[in-house]
């Protein structure tokens, strides 16, 4: 089982600037199968990027995903005050595991 | 629009089954895979299984093989999951989800509301 550890586990920022999560594997993602997912209080999570790097239907700009091997990241290039949330990254290069999530919280 | 909706919260006690439904629309039902996930309070995400809904072939996680069945009814576009043998660690939120392209194991582009299930005695 690939073993997904994100961090930090929280991130403290202020409107406007700019957020990084990082998402390491404990072994290699082939093809980049790596995904990210927004989730607020009482919802699913929300698609943002697979494949690593592509932004999924109707996600601003502001978001982008990088990374391959074992190493991934999201950033956000200027927070908006609706980007405070939960992120998980997931893999779905070997069935399928989640990260335990980076909690995004406005300082 | 893509549609996946579930049915209600549930509370059972130890022990006991539970079964959650989630009702697709908006899409042809055979051509997409559905996959059950669920969240523990506080927890992320955990994938349970994947049913192919055109054949009805499904695969379970190793850690739920043998409590979990998911089948499904292509009359009316609905999936089926149940859970045996409850355990209060299986209190969570339980999620339907959809792969985002047809035949294909990737992302979850379209999920379920959401079925809480408490199990307490």
């Amino acid at each position: 089982e690939i073993v997904l550890t994100q961090s930090p586990g929280t991130l403290s920022l202020s409107p406007g600037e700019r957020a990084t999560l990082s998402c390491r594997a404990s072994q290699s993602v082939r093809s980049s199968y790596l995904a990210w997912y927004q989730q607020k209080p009482g919802q699913a999570p929300r698609l943002l990027i697979y494949d690593a790097s592509s932004r999924a239907t109707g996600i601003p700009d502001r978001f982008s995903g990088s990374g391959s091997g074992t190493d991934f990241t999201l950033t956000i290039s200027r927070l908006e005050p609706e980007d405070f949330a939960v992120y998980y990254c997931q893999q779905y290069a070997s069935w399928y595991t989640f990260g335990q999530g980076t909690k995004l919280e406005m300082k | 629009q893509v549609q996946l909706v579930q049915s209600g919260a549930e509370v059972k006690k130890p022990g006991a089954s539970v079964k959650v439904s989630c009702k697709a629309s908006g899409y042809t039902f055979s051509s997409y895979y559905i996959h059950w996930v669920r969240q523990a309070p506080g927890q992320g995400p955990e994938w349970m299984g994947i049913i192919n809904t055109s054949g009805g072939s499904v695969t379970y996680a190793q850690k739920f093989q043998g409590r979990v069945t998911v089948t499904r009814d292509t009359s009316t576009g609905t999936v089926y999951m149940e859970l045996s043998g409850l355990r209060s660690d299986d209190t969570a939120v339980y999620y339907c989800a959809r792969d985002r392209l047809p035949l294909r194991l990737g992302e979850f582009s379209y999920w379920g509301q959401g079925t809480p299930v408490t199990v307490s005695s």
